[in-house]
């Protein structure tokens, strides 16, 4: 149980587009979901906090214009990074939790904007 | 300002002996602490668990060991085998926060040798 998935697993894109990376819960409603990024050998640094069916909650520094976080469904969050520029490229992370304390994570996507 | 540290970032190990992995925290609002582990370009995988009213949580192979008055918490792995070879990261969060959102270390890269 308690299976994240996330796609696309990769995606290159040229700077300027936008890209859009979904996280599902599989076998489990999620109350709560989290993006984080990670860069090379850092830690995970959470982006923001979505609940269903309400706007994200944005973490300091995190262009909340520049990184779209919609959270349609107990099953479903997306996050669009607009107008991607290559230090956007990162490792993008999901995480979902339903009721109890415990996340679990996707397997990530890998962004590299060209 | 890091509230969750893991100060080494590397550990080996011998196969078959303990592997003990040390995280530290200063948010003294932490109640719940959680060790993941992580493989290259994939997400975190949950391992193990403990709430701040425990001081020692077991789970097969795997035990976490939690003190509060010193603010630390160590996660235990024996016997150690090749494939426990990762990333391990410590992550605590406050239940006052009600997303709950984790705070990472930075991670210890854990190498088990033949």
């Amino acid at each position: 149980g308690a299976v994240v998935s996330q796609h696309p697993s990769w995606v290159i894109c040229k700077s300027g587009t936008s890209v859009k990376i979904e996280c599902r819960s599989l076998d489990f409603q999620a109350t709560t979901m989290f993006w984080y990024r990670q860069f090379p050998k850092q830690s995970l640094m959470l982006m923001a906090t979505s609940n269903e069916g309400s706007k994200a909650t944005y973490e300091q520094g995190v262009e909340k214009d520049k990184f779209l976080i919609n959270h349609a469904s107990l099953t479903l969050s997306t996050l669009t990074v607009t107008s991607a520029h290559p230090e956007d490229s990162s490792f993008y992370i999901c995480s979902a939790r339903d009721l109890g304390p415990n996340q679990f994570f996707g397997p990530g996507t890998r962004l590299t904007v060209l | 300002d890091q509230q969750v540290k893991q100060n080494s970032p590397s550990l080996s190990v011998q196969e078959g002996r303990i592997s003990i992995l040390n995280c530290d925290y200063t948010n003294s609002m932490f109640d719940y602490f959680l060790w993941y582990k992580k493989y290259p370009a994939e997400g975190p995988t949950f391992l193990i668990s403990i709430s701040s009213i425990k001081d020692k949580n077991e789970d097969g192979r795997f035990t976490v060991f939690l003190n509060k008055s010193a603010k630390h918490l160590s996660l235990h792995i024996v016997p150690s085998q090749p494939g426990d070879s990762a990333v391990y990261f410590c992550a605590a969060s406050a239940s006052y926060q009600g997303a709950q959102k984790l705070v990472f270390g930075q991670g210890t890269r854990l190498t088990i040798n033949p």
